[in-house]
């Protein structure tokens, strides 16, 4: 079965300081990642995906992942944070390998808070 | 072009009524999910439609139902509301069935059961 795990639950750091979200998988076969982000009371927003192309991924926002599969890891990083980074993350695998639409499996969420 | 769209945004209900939630897809998406995201937790998939029948379905109970219809709007049912199924609805389209499409989600409905 598929899961991931979110190695925090909460990370603080300070503005113009790097971002690293730590999020580990497990999967019976070459998985389908994704980070979403979810601000307070708005919807979830696709921040990037890997789909077995490139290991490192750019996402929107100046974020990107990097898949790792000797580490079953696929952490999420910005150089520099912005006040605006502040919300919740997930990590992201889907269900299910090959052509058929899986459903989403969610890691339990990382609050970023980011201090002036 | 208008994103996934759900209606209500809030609202409240007793325990025991029943609930429907709506959504309009992404345009274009004809693949709608549904997901119960409760307070601090990450969401879970409830179950998920395309041309208009249950593909998959989480690990919910029967009292949780949906419907698709012709123009790929769905309808998400709950009924005999327990104070446990207080949460955030989340809708999610997509095109087609291929796992590395895209998913978009809607803002939720808030559901509160007293």
């Amino acid at each position: 079965a598929q899961s991931v795990t979110q190695l925090d639950s909460h990370v603080s750091v300070s503005e113009g300081t790097p971002v690293l979200l730590r999020c580990n998988y497990s999967s019976s076969y070459s998985p389908s990642l994704f980070w979403y982000v979810q601000h307070p009371n708005k919807g979830l927003q696709l921040l990037l995906k890997y789909t077995s192309a490139a290991t490192l991924v750019k996402g929107i926002n100046g974020f990107e992942a990097e898949f790792k599969k000797s580490e079953t890891s696929f952490h999420l990083t910005k150089p520099s944070a912005h006040m605006s980074d502040a919300a919740e993350y997930f990590c992201v695998v889907s269900d299910q390998d090959g052509g058929s639409q899986g459903n989403l499996i969610f890691g339990k969420g990382t609050k970023l808070s980011v201090k002036p | 072009d208008a994103g996934v769209t759900q209606s209500p945004t809030h609202l409240i209900k007793t325990r025991g009524q029943q609930v429907t939630l709506r959504c309009s897809p992404k345009s274009g998406h004809d693949t709608v999910s549904w997901y119960q995201q409760a307070l601090g937790q990450g969401p879970q998939f409830i179950f998920q439609y395309y041309e208009e029948e249950e593909r998959q379905r989480g690990n919910f109970p029967d009292r949780f139902s949906g419907h698709q219809f012709p123009n790929y709007s769905s309808e998400l049912n709950v009924n005999a509301l327990l104070l446990g199924d207080s949460a955030l609805y989340l809708c999610a389209s997509s095109f087609g069935q291929g796992s590395g499409n895209t998913i978009y989600f809607g803002e939720g409905s808030w559901l509160t059961v007293v």
